[in-house]
């Protein structure tokens, strides 16, 4: 089945930690994506790649780091200098195919706590 | 001014009803629009593309207005099923070459028995 995997589904964390949520697709798609949403709130955009070994910052990006040694993965990486970490973590992907309808597909999610 | 607005709801609607969200939004460069639905505490699914010339699936109709920058999402003889958060999307392309899509917050869905 093609498709976007999260891991784990649900996470705690103690302050001070940083802790790293996985994503993984195979549908080939060349841009991944991750955004944290909060209850009663819209998605916002931590991060995004459209290629290999490159990644922009979205809109709150403080606090986060993420990687893209692999097409198919694109971790994110909660570090302790994020002050609000608790939310809904939401990994997405999408082709880059001009400017035609270009929807992102949604992995799972991951549910972060912060004790 | 939120570059995606929605009305937050909750519409709250008996089974079989005629329901109608609207959402505006504010960057006039946006090529690309969508609905996406998303259920309590599970990820944001596509529910439709909106196309130019308005397009229907099923129940679901989506339609466009460029010149008043707002897309509507109808939902004829809605079912218990469609209880749901209704995300409007939309692609601001102007922000550059990357596929970012800006999310509203979303409309809530209760359709009653």
């Amino acid at each position: 089945d093609g498709g976007i995997t999260q891991s784990p589904k649900y996470l705690f964390r103690k302050e001070g930690q940083n802790v790293t949520l996985s994503c993984e697709q195979n549908l080939n798609h060349d841009a991944m994506y991750w955004y944290r949403q909060d209850p009663g709130q819209g998605l916002r955009l931590i991060y995004y790649s459209q290629i290999v070994n490159d990644f922009q910052k979205g809109d709150i990006a403080e606090g986060y780091s993420v990687s893209r040694e692999k097409k198919e993965s694109f971790p994110l990486t909660v570090t302790s200098a994020q002050k609000n970490p608790t939310a809904f973590y939401l990994c997405a992907s999408s082709r880059l195919s001009g400017r035609g309808n270009n929807e992102q597909f949604f992995g799972p999610g991951t549910r972060l706590t912060v004790l | 001014r939120k570059e995606v607005e929605q009305d937050p709801g909750p519409f709250n609607v008996p089974e079989g009803a005629t329901v109608a969200f609207n959402c505006t939004y504010s960057n006039s460069a946006s090529q690309s629009f969508f609905w996406y639905r998303q259920d309590c505490r599970k990820e944001p699914k596509l529910l439709m593309s909106v196309y130019s010339s308005g397009n229907e699936d099923g129940r679901f109709t989506a339609q466009l207005n460029r010149a008043s920058q707002y897309i509507s999402l109808l939902i004829r003889d809605s079912k218990l099923s469609d209880s749901a958060t209704y995300l409007c999307v939309v692609n601001p392309i102007s922000s550059g070459s990357a596929r970012q899509l800006t999310f509203g917050s979303g409309t809530q869905l209760t359709v009653l028995p």
